[in-house]
Parts: structure tokens; sequence; C-alpha cells
């Protein structure tokens, strides 16, 4: 089967840094995605790390273990705009299959 | 907004219509998936096309659920008797099969009530 696992909620103040992980047991994996989703919006891509490592965008950084079978996203100088919910998702299969997580819902406050 | 677009935006049917939703991603886009989504839950993958030709469909989808896009532009996907356990947002995306970041972009997504 597929899984994957990430915490369902994480709270933090503006400006600070927060990390949200993903944890995944796939048949294959060929890739890690991270899409960000606002109340009542469509998901948007944010990155993706098919190697191990760290990839750096602007505020948001993610970062693959393969061997680990994790990854990362973190979010740096956080701003009330990112107030959203944040899902991984394992491209599993050689093909276009992509498995999401169930999302971590972060909560930014003043 | 994306560039990809949904219609329509809601629908709201009884238990055993048909319904047909339309999905138009952005143009140059060869790649193009629709998803499901409920509440409170990631993304579920329904299937995926590659131009014209649907190149994968989930193992869970049911057969009362078929996708089309004849033309390699627009896609349609079609619930046959529908269900209440059918309630959910579906989501269609798009990305370009050169994509080193396989990044698919989302359409607003159709929200079908099924009383």
């Amino acid at each position: 089967g597929q899984s994957l696992e990430q915490p369902s909620e994480v709270t933090a103040v503006e400006g600070a840094i927060v990390q949200i992980n993903c944890t995944y047991q796939t048949s294959g994996f060929y890739g890690l995605s991270w899409y960000q989703q606002h109340d009542g919006g469509a998901p948007t891509f944010l990155s993706y790390n098919a190697l191990d490592g760290l990839e750096e965008t602007g505020r948001f950084s993610s970062f693959l273990s393969r061997s680990d079978s994790y990854g990362y996203l973190l979010l740096q100088e956080l701003q009330m705009k990112d107030s959203a919910s944040y899902f991984c998702a394992v491209r599993a299969d050689y093909g276009q299959n992509f498995v999401f997580g169930p999302g971590t819902r972060l909560s930014v406050l003043p | 907004d994306t560039g990809v677009s949904q219609d329509p935006r809601h629908k709201i049917t009884k238990r055993g219509q048909n319904v047909t939703f339309r999905c138009d991603p952005i143009s140059e886009h060869n790649r193009l998936y629709w998803y499901r989504q409920t509440l409170g839950q990631g993304p579920e993958f329904l299937t995926y096309f590659q131009n014209e030709a649907q190149l994968e469909k989930s193992r869970l989808l049911s057969d009362r659920f078929s996708a089309e896009r004849p033309k390699g532009s627009f896609s349609t996907l079609e619930i046959q008797r529908t269900e209440q356990g059918d309630s959910a947002m579906y989501l269609c995306a798009s990305s370009l099969a050169s994509s080193t970041g396989n990044e698919q972009f989302f359409g607003p997504g159709t929200r079908l009530t099924v009383l």
C-alpha cells in the first residue's frame, strides 16, 4: 500500500521558522512534491525533490532523504499569508500517479 | 488564477443521476490529471492523460467513473449513477511533460454534492 504521514496541525508566530515533516511508505519513489492550499483555494506547487538534499526557493526550502523515506518543508520568516494547508505528495511510480499526504494545517499567529 | 479552468464550479445532484464535469488546462500543457478531494484530506489521484491518451487510472476508481480527453485539449469526467459517497471536490490539474519539477497547475475545482 501507499501511505504518507504528516502532522495534522502546526502553529507558529509571524517571523518564526517552521518545519513540516513528511514520511512515506510507497511501492516506489521517483520524487517528493510540496503543495500549499488556502481554504477554498486550489493547491499550488511549492517544490519538488527527486534527489537527496536541500532545495531552496525564497523563504521556502524542501529537504529529502530517500534512505529515511523522509522529507520536510521549511518555511522561514513566516507571514500571516502562509496560514494554509501544506501537502506532501510522492510520485510513486514511473508514471504520473502522485500520492498526496493528509496535509498539515499551518496557523501563523501575530 | 493558474490558467486551468473547470466548469461547473458547483453541482448539486440527486443520487442515481449522472454528472459531467469539464476541465480546460493551460493550452500548451500535454498532461492532464483528475483528483478528488474530501474535507481535511489531500487530493486523491483518479486518472491521468498525456495528450489524448489515458495512461493511468486509479485501481480504486469505480467503473461508474469515466474520463475523456478527445482532442488532447479539454477533458471531461463523468460519474454515472452518483452515490452520496461521491460528494467531494473534483480537481483538475495540468502540466508539461518536459517539466523537470513535475509542477502541476490546479484548477479551482468542481464541488459535487449528492443528495
